[in-house]
This record gives structure tokens, C-alpha cells and sequence, in this order.
């Protein structure tokens, strides 16, 4: 079947450690997005990708590093100058024709400083 | 600047009706989403709606209103698995989705 897998579903990391979540889509589609939760709280851009080689800043891009080599990837490094890494991350993509409605979601990954 | 409004927090009795209303700004407008939330999980789709009017689909619907810059989730006969957060987002012009809090369903028995 058709989805999103990201992974790992829960990481650990100590301090000044980077880590990376790894996000496979086989959806065709070509637009792909990571979003931060935090509790309590809705989801914030962190980057996103329209097409393959090339990406854009979210709103808290700070901290974050990411590549879009394949259309079927977009791997999220979270870099030792994320000050607040313990967050829910949340990778996302829609289809080609933006008006067609559905985000569609992996089943997040949850990263936790030690 | 762009905003998503909706409440913090809802309770309501098993069986009956809850309405969970959004209001939003953004910069341009290509549509208003809702998803369904159960803690520790991904957010799921319940709605997309881009005309005005109201949409039904099963127990849930969605009303948008372009004018009023409003949209609100109707849920029927509520069961207690409808306990969960209910995220509204709207897109912009640029087709970025903006983010509402999130309103959390207390379902009491």
C-alpha cells in the first residue's frame, strides 16, 4: 500500500549529538514536509520541498538540515545547534495538484534529549 | 500576519453534538483543513473544503464561510473513541498550510 514511513518512531540523543529522521514517501507525490509539535501546541514548518534538489525554510528552520536528492525522500537532520530538540516530528506530503486536498502524514517520530 | 483561532479545549456527553469552530487570516486562500488527533499519533483528514457551504461525511461535517474568514467541525452522536485534538489549517496563497493550536475533545460518558 501507498503511505509515508518515517523513521525511527523514537530516538534518543544526547546533547551535541546530531541525528537524523528518515522519511520515504511512495505516493508519487512531489511536494514533502517536516513539521515540529510540541505539546500542547499545533504543528510548526520546519522545511519543506516543492521538487527534487531543492527546498525552503519554514518558520523554524534554525537548528535543522535537509536533503532532497530522490522525490521519495526527505531526510531531517537535527543538528547539536537545535537548542530544544525534544519535540514530535512530523513528516507530511501532497499530492502534485495542490487543490486536491489531503496532507498526507507519516506516523511521526518522537526525539528526546538525554 | 496569519492566524488560526480555535478553542483550547471542548467537553461534551456521549451521544450528543459538538461544534468546533476555527476563524482564520492568511494571506490568500486556497482552502481550510481539518484533522483528527489522538495523542502521541499523526494527525488523520477528516475534511477539505474550499467553497463555501457545508460538507457531510458520515458523522462529521465541515461548514466554511470565505467571507467570514470561518469554518467549524460538526460532529454527530459522539462516541467515546472521538475523544482526541481536532487541528484546524488553512492555506495560503503560496499553498502553505497554517496551523491552528488545536482544540482538545473531552468526550464524557
Amino acid at each position: 500500500d501507498g503511505g509515508i514511513t518515517q523513521s525511527p518512531k523514537y530516538l534518543f540523543r544526547k546533547e551535541g549529538q546530531n541525528v537524523t529522521l528518515s522519511c520515504e514517501q511512495n505516493l508519487n507525490h512531489d511536494a514533502m514536509y517536516w513539521y515540529r509539535q510540541d505539546p500542547g501546541q499545533g504543528l510548526r514548518l520546519i522545511y519543506y520541498s516543492q521538487i527534487v534538489n531543492d527546498f525552503q525554510k519554514g518558520d523554524i528552520a534554525e537548528g535543522y538540515s535537509v536533503s532532497r536528492e530522490k522525490k521519495e525522500s526527505f531526510p531531517l537532520t537535527v543538528t547539536s545547534a537545535q537548542k530544544n530538540p525534544t519535540a514530535f516530528y512530523l513528516c507530511a506530503s501532497i499530492p502534485s495538484g495542490r487543490d486536491t486536498g489531503e496532507l498526507f502524514f507519516g506516523e511521526g517520530s518522537r526525539l528526546t534529549v538525554l | 500576519g496569519q492566524n488560526i483561532d480555535q478553542p483550547t479545549e471542548m467537553t461534551a456527553t456521549e451521544g450528543a453534538i459538538v461544534q468546533i469552530n476555527c476563524t482564520y487570516q492568511t494571506s490568500g486562500f486556497n482552502g481550510l483543513f481539518w484533522y483528527q488527533q489522538h495523542a502521541g499519533e499523526a494527525p488523520t483528514f477528516l475534511s477539505y473544503n474550499v467553497l463555501d457551504g457545508l460538507e457531510e461525511k458520515g458523522r462529521f461535517s465541515s461548514f466554511l464561510s470565505r467571507s467570514k474568514g470561518y469554518s467549524y467541525l460538526l460532529l454527530k452522536e459522539l462516541q467515546m473513541k472521538d475523544s482526541a485534538s481536532y487541528l484546524c489549517a488553512a492555506m495560503d496563497s503560496n499553498y502553505q498550510l497554517i496551523w491552528g493550536a488545536g482544540t482538545k475533545l473531552i468526550i464524557k460518558p
